[in-house]
């Protein structure tokens, strides 16, 4: 039972342009949402985090939204650089199960000059 | 400030064999946890420590895995007998607040 699904598994976006990386969860007992980078032969990094009570988090080019009623977030990266090519998964967790994270499948990220 | 340290990175092995894997958390961190990872998948806990108690291990298939972690720092997770179905990348991460740290991982190959 998936309770956390990233419907894209790929995504391509030029240079300098936005990638919009989409997120859905089915568990309203959820209250905080990570996501994280993964490069080939490494172990996923922290990107950005959000918590339930708010709807925006912003740190440098990294931007996570969630939508509470919709069960919806999303990581925006503007501008997007070669860099950011990379695996990106959406995990989420509750405090009262410890923070264990429900990951997404993964969106594959790539920038192309 | 060192990040959470596994080894060893790659671990080939025949079925039937036994296998260890090690974990060492960022400072300070009480939390531990280990995931599993398939191709083509997020990763799926196994196991919670809080300190040196196993808090949550709901997810651990308990007739061949089982781990450790005897005085709250360090763990080690063990399959004894692998199978090939056991092939994945198996993750270490420690926790701050909210937010989990992950290790590189170890890659394990079953033939």
């Amino acid at each position: 039972d998936q309770q956390v699904k990233q419907n894209s598994p790929s995504l391509s976006v030029q240079e300098g342009r936005i990638s919009i990386l989409n997120c859905d969860y089915t568990n309203s007992m959820f209250d905080y949402f990570l996501w994280y980078k993964k490069y080939p032969a490494e172990g996923p990094t922290f990107l950005i985090s959000i918590s339930s009570i708010k709807d925006k988090n912003e740190d440098g080019r990294f931007t996570v939204f969630l939508n509470k009623s919709a069960k919806h977030l999303s990581l925006h990266i503007v501008p997007s650089q070669p860099g950011d090519s990379a695996v990106y998964f959406c995990a989420a967790s509750e405090v009262n199960s410890g923070y264990e994270l429900n990951f997404g499948k993964g969106t594959s990220l790539l920038v192309t000059p | 400030e060192a990040g959470v340290v596994q080894s060893p990175r790659y671990k080939i092995i025949e079925k039937k064999q036994p296998v260890a894997f090690w974990c060492n958390p960022i400072s300070g961190h009480n939390t531990l946890y280990w995931y599993r990872q398939n191709l083509g998948q997020g990763p799926e806990l196994l196991i919670r420590y809080e300190n040196e108690e196993a808090v949550d291990d709901s997810q651990l298939p308990k007739d061949r895995f089982s781990a450790e972690r005897l005085k709250g720092v360090d763990s080690t997770l063990k399959i004894q007998p692998a199978e090939l179905g056991d092939s994945a990348v198996y993750l270490c991460a420690s926790r701050q607040v909210e937010t989990q740290y992950f290790g590189p991982g170890t890659r394990l190959l079953v033939l």
